[in-house]
């Protein structure tokens, strides 16, 4: 079985700040891990996506997540918020046995403080 | 070019009324997913459908059911709805399960009153 837990329901940053959003994952096989991103009444969209290359992985908009297999965590970062960030972020797991359907976290709804 | 799209947008049932949410896709995918979404609790697998001719359970199967009619279709139906099935359901597809990216469609919110 796979599972994601996303740290923080909720995360307000100042723009211009730091962005970081917290994923762990629970897998006992080799996972592909994506952050998807929802807009206020919108479907989700793919950020980014680790599939076993490279463990620093860079997404659309200035996005980037870094795959540490040791913490079983998939942060997502971005250096400076922009008020168009705000959304709510997802991150999921899947892998190549079993079910091979995403698995999302519960979901990280990020505020951008003017 | 539509990519994924869900019918209808917006449902308003009365508990024990049934109804069938539509999705249809025009990326030549092989796979199709239906998710419900739920405030706090994130997307949860209803049912999927690796490819044409075959669905399987996802982590929230009761009280769905759902016919992939052909490559492009894949409907979710509620027989007798209830409050508890108010919710926000989305519609994926992805060229294969596992390792690849899924789109999805826009939506649709229902309440079950």
């Amino acid at each position: 079985a796979q599972s994601v837990t996303q740290l923080g329901s909720h995360v307000s940053v100042s723009e211009g700040a730091l962005v970081l959003l917290r994923c762990n994952y629970s897998s006992s096989v080799p996972p592909y891990l994506f952050w998807y991103v929802q807009y206020p009444n919108q479907g989700l969209q793919l950020l980014l996506k680790y599939t076993s290359a490279a463990t620093l992985v860079k997404g659309i908009n200035g996005f980037e997540a870094e795959f540490k297999k040791s913490e079983t965590s998939f942060h997502l970062t971005k250096p400076s918020a922009h008020m168009s960030d705000a959304a709510e972020y997802f991150c999921a797991v899947t892998s190549d046995t079993g079910r091979r359907a995403l698995t999302f976290g519960s979901g990280t709804r990020l505020q951008v403080q003017p | 070019n539509a990519g994924v799209t869900q019918t209808p947008k917006f449902q308003v049932l009365k508990t024990g009324q049934s109804m069938t949410l539509q999705c249809a896709q025009d990326m030549n995918h092989n796979s199709m997913y239906w998710y419900r979404q739920d405030p706090g609790m994130g997307l949860r697998l209803i049912y999927y459908s690796a490819s044409e001719g075959t669905t399987d359970k996802g982590e929230v199967p009761n009280g769905y059911n759902v016919s992939r009619l052909n490559k492009r279709e894949f409907s979710l139906r509620l027989e007798s709805a209830a409050p508890s099935q108010t919710s926000v359901y989305f519609c994926a597809t992805s060229f294969k399960t596992g390792n690849t990216e899924a789109f999805f469609g826009q939506g649709t919110r229902l309440t079950v009153v």
